[in-house]
């Protein structure tokens, strides 16, 4: 059992470029979640899915969008990075209820817009 | 709007002396409340959470918390610290059903340093 596995560990883009961050869980959770973590902050909730074909804004989604068409995947993309993107991305899941339930982390992603 | 604070932003104990780190929430409903691990350059760790039910909630490593209504708390606490407990600990808060959000809020965070 692997968890929930996020690639690329690092990256580091310049201002105007897109990319993707990838997550992937084998726990066949329902549940995922994207939030950004930044200095002196707790963790702000970007998008979740409560299941495939299913997603919806989190506290802070302006300029990133998901999409999940299977219950494994959940990918984040940055449709043109800005400078305020930098920060470590983490993916996490769950199996049942919205938020209720405990969250597994993945390792998170740090990303660094110049 | 539902908030949670930890008031401390690092926490010093020596080994073997008992450790406490604070955590106080507002919600509109019945919280649903956890505590979460990082150490460093990873993801979080889920350690314990209160959804209903006894106060007292025991969770891994040795780790407790009390839910206190009235003061709005929720703290984490452990009988006897160890240095590998050294960490960045977060609280975590979502309201309950007949609350008004259903997104997670996290607080910013305490820093707990244990000392040999």
């Amino acid at each position: 059992n692997a968890g929930v596995t996020q690639t690329p560990k690092f990256q580091v883009l310049k201002t105007g470029q897109s990319m993707t961050l990838q997550c992937a869980q084998d726990m066949n959770h329902e549940y995922m979640s994207w939030y950004r973590q930044d200095p002196g902050m707790g963790l702000r909730l970007i998008h979740y899915s409560v299941g495939a074909g299913i997603t919806d804004q989190g506290e802070v989604p302006n300029g990133y969008n998901v999409s999940r068409s299977t219950t494994e995947d959940f990918p984040l993309r940055l449709l043109s990075a800005a400078p305020s993107q930098t920060s470590v991305y983490f993916c996490a899941s769950s199996y049942s209820g919205l938020f209720t339930d405990t969250q597994y982390f993945g390792p998170g992603t740090r990303l660094t817009v110049l | 709007a539902q908030s949670v604070a930890q008031p401390e932003d690092q926490v010093n104990v020596a080994e073997g002396n008992p450790l406490t780190v604070k955590c106080t929430y507002s919600v509109s409903g019945n919280p649903y409340l956890f505590w979460y691990v990082q150490y460093p350059n990873r993801g979080l760790q889920f350690l314990l959470k209160y959804i209903t039910g006894d106060n007292l909630v025991k969770g891994s490593y040795g780790f407790e918390a009390e839910f206190n209504k009235s003061q709005t708390s929720f703290h984490l606490k452990k009988p006897s610290a160890l240095v590998s407990d050294s960490a960045l600990y977060f609280c975590a808060v979502r309201d309950g059903p007949s609350g008004g959000s259903y997104i997670p809020t996290f607080g910013r965070g305490t820093s707990l340093i244990v000392h040999p």
